[in-house]
């Protein structure tokens, strides 16, 4: 009954490929996010979606580009893979956007490797 | 754009008191103070969070100066299971949600 789960857990794909990464939150949360981590373990927000609607984009290319089906699931669909895309991305879920009380669930993580 | 200033390692012994501390001067009124973890290779887990008050739960101890310019969390009786990178992140409304992640505390429970 993992709370954020993510598929796959490691990714290995060639430069130029178009590739998608999978977010589940069985929470019931309103909000979820995409964080990218680079080699050098810095954490940074990309996306943020309430109720399916984008909220946050945080300058990230536009190659990136987050689906949110429903509520429960907030997708990562990367086109042209370039080796700087290397990095793990997490995804993250809570209940309350705007209030500055909240808690934000982390997944596993999806290793994403490009060669 | 971190707002806290953590040490960048630290380490404590099993069984020990783990005091982890932050420094947050311009924290403004309704920004809170969130403690997360990441063991290696893992998703961050949240820890705890505040706001004035100090705060207690199963897994650690919040101290919120009474001028909110600093934090310390304490992990009471640290394990090896708790060696892990620690950050303290300062959180309002206004900043849409999102959490803002600085360098963080590497902390080195050692037997």
């Amino acid at each position: 009954d993992t709370a954020v789960s993510q598929t796959p857990k490691y990714l290995v794909t060639q430069m130029g490929n178009d590739k998608s990464i999978k977010c589940e939150q069985n929470l019931g949360h309103d909000t979820m996010y995409w964080y990218k981590q680079d080699s050098k373990k810095f954490l940074k927000i990309m996306f943020s979606y309430n109720n399916k609607e984008l909220i946050i984009n945080e300058t990230v290319p536009n190659r990136f580009s987050p689906k949110s089906p429903d509520k429960a699931h907030l997708n990562l669909h990367i086109n042209s893979l370039e080796l700087g895309d290397s990095a793990v991305y997490f995804c993250a879920s809570s209940q309350d956007l705007a209030g500055g009380s909240d808690t934000q669930y982390f997944g596993p993580g999806t290793r994403l490797t490009v060669l | 754009d971190a707002k806290t200033t953590q040490p960048p390692s630290m380490d404590c012994a099993e069984g020990r008191a783990a005091n982890l501390p932050c420094n947050h001067s311009t924290i403004s009124g309704n920004e809170y103070v969130y403690w997360y973890r990441q063991i290696h290779s893992q998703g961050p887990q949240y820890i705890i969070h505040g706001l004035k008050n100090n705060e207690t739960n199963e897994m650690a101890s919040l101290i919120i100066t009474e001028d909110r310019k600093s934090s310390t969390l304490i992990l009471p009786h640290a394990t090896l299971r708790d060696t892990a990178v620690y950050y303290c992140i300062v959180k309002g409304s206004g900043n849409t949600g999102k959490l803002i992640f600085g360098q963080g505390t590497t902390l080195q429970v050692k037997p």
